[in-house]
């Protein structure tokens, strides 16, 4: 079975600031990671994802991930945080299986910026 | 272009109350996803369906039906509603089979049962 931990579920950064969102993941076949943002009172939009093309995966808003198979990481980054970033970030893991493709979610992690 | 669209946006029900939940798509996608978000639990799937007519169990599907009787709605349904299901609930829809398919999600149902 697939699985996504999410170390820390609150970041605070200041506004220019690196961001670093952790994911690990656990999978017994190559897995499929996703990165998906929830802003506040709205439904999940798609951040970048991985599907094994490359590596390293640059998504929307300056965004982009490393996935990492000998540290099984899919970490988050941005080099300089907005005050638009604030939101919450979810990781998820994907395998396929008889009937579509199930993603499994990670806890998530709130990131705050501040001024 | 709508997308995945929702209804309704939020609604409070009394302990054994029912209801559905509307979910619509304009994407012509085939496979459809249901979700309850709690705190500190991230995403949990509820039922899915791989194409109109057919419906499947996912992670937490007790106290929950479903029905896709058109290709672009997904119903989910509360027979007698519990407090433990007091909860967001997020549709979702994919195009193709594939696990790196992404997932359209809809803005959410946020239901309180007292």
């Amino acid at each position: 079975a697939q699985s996504v931990t999410q170390l820390g579920s609150h970041v605070s950064v200041s506004e220019g600031a690196l961001v670093l969102l952790r994911c690990n993941y656990s999978s017994s076949v190559p897995p499929y990671l996703f990165w998906y943002v929830q802003y506040p009172n709205q439904g999940l939009q798609l951040l970048l994802k991985y599907t094994s093309a490359a590596t390293l995966v640059k998504g929307i808003n300056g965004f982009e991930a490393e996935f990492k198979k000998s540290e099984t990481s899919f970490h988050l980054t941005k080099p300089s945080a907005h005050m638009s970033d604030a939101a919450e970030y979810f990781c998820a893991v994907s395998v396929h299986t008889g009937g579509g493709n199930k993603l499994t979610f990670g806890t998530g992690t709130q990131l705050k910026v501040e001024l | 272009n709508a997308g995945v669209t929702q209804t309704p946006k939020f609604r409070v029900l009394k302990t054994g109350q029912s209801m559905t939940l509307l979910c619509a798509q304009d994407m012509n996608h085939e496979y459809m996803y249901w979700y309850r978000q709690d705190p500190g639990m991230g995403l949990r799937l509820i039922h899915y369906s791989v194409g109109e007519g057919t419906t499947a169990k996912g992670e937490v599907p007790d106290g929950y039906n479903v029905s896709r009787l058109k290709k672009q709605n997904f119903l989910l349904g509360l027979e007698s509603a519990a407090p433990s299901q007091t909860s967001v609930y997020f549709c979702a829809s994919s195009y193709l089979r594939g696990p790196q398919e992404t997932q359209y999600f809809g803005p959410g149902t946020r239901l309180l049962v007292l």
